[in-house]
């Protein structure tokens, strides 16, 4: 069964940092493109970034380039979000996802990123 | 506002069927494939639809898609209460470099 855990969310001064983490499992992590989605309160679902298989491709919103980056482990099954310089507006759950037939077809429970003095 | 238009809500009877609109442009979805989405807030999403008319194995035959030039549809059949969720379609925008969601319709079952 394929399963995404997301964590490291919490709650995080403007201006701060928070690193995300992601573990797959069942399904051979190496050979899958990866995203991370979030959900602002009272909000729609926001694609914020991908990254290909052998991270020679990565793209990000406009909305958070320059301040996120996103990496990954093939060898640990892991998947991060690195937010760096984090704003109020970047309060949000946060969704990794495995892409798929060019479509996010595994995503996690999602970890809850709370920006707030 | 999203780059993807849904309409904030739709509602039909117990039953009944529903569709549900997306409208893009040529830079995401006349020229690339759309998938749709069923979300129950603070749960994870599930993919219904992927390649604009190919469900994934276990999503019933209730749920279909369709793609023509810059707009998408999701059709749901027999609708059910347990239905009753926000529906995003999402594909990538060549333009943005990005993937990118509709802002969501949120479907009321009566």
């Amino acid at each position: 069964e394929v399963q995404l855990v997301e964590s490291g969310g919490g709650l995080v001064q403007p201006g701060g940092s928070l690193r995300l983490s992601c573990a797959a499992s069942g399904f051979t992590f190496a050979t899958y493109n990866m995203n991370w989605v979030r959900q602002a309160p009272g909000t729609g679902l926001e694609w914020i970034s991908f990254i290909s298989t052998d991270s020679a491709s990565i793209y990000f919103a406009e909305s958070v380039k320059g301040r996120f980056s996103i990496s990954r482990d093939n060898a640990k099954n892991s998947l991060f979000l690195q937010m760096n310089s984090l704003r109020d507006e970047d309060t949000a759950l946060y969704y990794c996802a495995r892409h798929s037939y060019e479509a996010l077809d595994h995503w996690g429970q999602g970890t809850l990123v709370t920006v707030s003095s | 506002q999203s780059v993807l238009t849904q309409p904030p809500s739709v509602s039909a009877a117990s039953g009944q069927k529903v569709t549900i609109s997306c409208s893009g442009s040529n830079s995401n979805i006349g020229n690339n494939d759309v998938s749709w989405y069923q979300h129950f807030p603070g749960t994870a999403p599930k993919l219904l639809i992927y390649k604009n008319n190919n469900r994934p194995s276990g999503i019933p035959d209730r749920f279909s898609g369709s793609k023509s030039g810059t707009s998408a549809t999701l059709g749901i059949t027999g609708l059910q209460t347990g239905d009753e969720a926000d529906y995003y379609c999402g594909t990538w925008d060549i333009g943005l470099r990005s993937s990118v969601f509709g802002g969501g319709t949120k479907l009321t079952v009566l």
